[in-house]
């Protein structure tokens, strides 16, 4: 099955300063990757997504890139504020015919801004 | 719009106690439905998903079960609770065609096994 890798499983910056989160997956067949943040206690919420036939895609302050070749895709947040900070997850799945295929998640990168 | 639902919010049972979590999508008809499970401090582990009523798979062998009695319920059962079920239970949603792959989460049951 897939295996979906994080890192870091901590990131600090300063507020203002950009943030980048990288995963890497094992199923090259894996073509949907999207990425979820979760506040404390709260549900995990969907802040950006790509497909594979797509290299990057930006959403004002978010962006994700992905490199199918290497099988490696990154969060980038840039002009970070107290807001987002938040546990990160990443994800995979294939999107199949049955749609059952449940997302492999990585561990999680908890964001720290400092002020 | 389509709005999940989740109760209770928070748990807290004695070891060997049976459980029950139940979970329903609105506004939306035949979707996929995911349980996952995140323990503290760890990422989300895919415990079942159902693709049709009476339809379930299960990810990894443990001490829970699912069942979907109807479309769009989705209930999380343990006979005896272990203190490794403790965790932060989250039900989710995909809608059907296969096409749109977004998954929603409900709000989510911390589970507390004393």
């Amino acid at each position: 099955g897939e295996n979906v890798e994080q890192h870091p499983s901590t990131l600090s910056v300063q507020e203002g300063d950009s943030a980048v989160i990288k995963c890497t997956y094992s199923d090259s067949a894996s073509n949907y990757f999207p990425w979820y943040k979760q506040e404390l206690g709260k549900r995990p919420q969907l802040i950006i997504d790509i497909r594979s036939n797509v290299g990057e895609k930006k959403d004002q302050r978010i962006a994700v890139t992905l490199n199918k070749t290497a099988k490696h895709f990154s969060l980038h947040i840039t002009e970070t504020q107290p807001e987002d900070s938040a546990v990160y997850f990443c994800a995979a799945s294939i999107m199949s015919g049955g749609g059952a295929d449940g997302l492999t998640f990585g561990k999680g990168t908890h964001l720290i801004i400092q002020p | 719009s389509q709005t999940i639902h989740q109760w209770p919010a928070t748990l807290v049972q004695p070891v060997g106690s049976p459980l029950s979590l139940e979970c329903t999508v609105e506004g939306t008809s035949n979707p996929n439905l995911y349980w996952y499970r995140q323990a503290a401090g760890r990422g989300l582990q895919l415990l079942f998903y159902s693709i049709g009523i009476d339809q379930i798979s299960s990810e990894v062998p443990q001490n829970l079960s699912a069942s979907r009695p109807q479309d769009r319920q989705f209930i999380l059962s343990s006979k005896k609770l272990l203190l490794s079920d403790s965790g932060f239970y989250l039900c989710a949603w995909r809608r059907l065609p296969w096409a749109n792959e977004k998954l929603f989460f409900g709000s989510g049951t911390q589970l507390s096994v004393l």
